[in-house]
């Protein structure tokens, strides 16, 4: 079955960078899109970005540009989202998500990755 | 960016009942939108895209209906598992792709 699996929670210094990864398996991984998504503690959901498991191309939402990077190892059917000089107020849950046709449609999830600012 | 506004932010309704959720976007999106419900601790769930179109897997009693700039959400008989919260979504023509705040089915 589709299925994301995400990396373990983080707890992160102010300034310092985080790295997530997602883990993609049970259908062809560059056929579609991985977006990633954040949830602050009892807030909504935030759309971050979007990566090509085809061909790498990115789009940020220019909330997050300049301090976001999202890629992608084909060979390990991996994506990872880069998040740097952390602020308190990025404490978040972070999503990764199947992107159907690459158009922000997203029928499946990770279970989240938590990253603490503290 | 196209702004998207959930009512109520909270719905409180007795099990069985039928629950009517709203989304209204801030501009016209076709019908490019989509619903996800997310219960405690979970990840969400697609229920709805084409504002219509039910995802695989999900029950008939879920109905999306509308276009354009006004959508509506409907779950008849609300079952136990049906308590959670709402979120709509557009995802028309470019990005970035924004939801609204959310709607918490509670029961009454």
């Amino acid at each position: 079955q589709v299925q994301l699996v995400q990396s373990g929670a983080e707890v992160q210094q102010p300034g310092a960078s985080v790295k997530v990864s997602c883990q993609a398996s049970g259908y062809s991984f560059t056929h579609y899109g991985i977006s990633w998504l954040r949830q602050a503690p009892g807030q909504g959901l935030e759309w971050m970005g979007w990566v090509s498991a085809d061909t790498g191309n990115t789009y940020f939402t220019q909330k997050f540009q300049g301090r976001v990077s999202m890629t992608k190892d084909t060979s390990t059917t991996t994506a990872y989202l880069e998040l740097r000089n952390l602020k308190f107020d990025d404490t978040a849950i972070f999503y990764c998500a199947r992107d159907v046709g690459n158009f922000g449609l997203f029928d499946t999830w990770g279970p989240g990755t938590l990253v603490t600012v503290s | 960016e196209i702004v998207m506004t959930q009512s109520p932010a909270t719905l409180s309704v007795f099990p069985g009942e039928s629950a009517t959720l709203s989304c209204r976007a801030s501009q016209s999106i076709g019908r490019n939108l989509a619903w996800y419900q997310q219960k405690p601790g979970q990840s969400p769930r697609l229920l709805i895209s084409s504002a219509s179109t039910r995802a695989t897997g999900i029950p008939a009693r879920f109905s999306g209906s509308g276009s354009g700039t006004d959508f509506t959400l409907t779950i008849s008989s609300l079952q136990s598992e049906d308590f959670a919260v709402y979120y709509c979504q557009q995802y028309n023509n470019s990005p970035p792709w924004t939801f609204g705040q959310g709607t918490k089915v509670e029961v009454k």
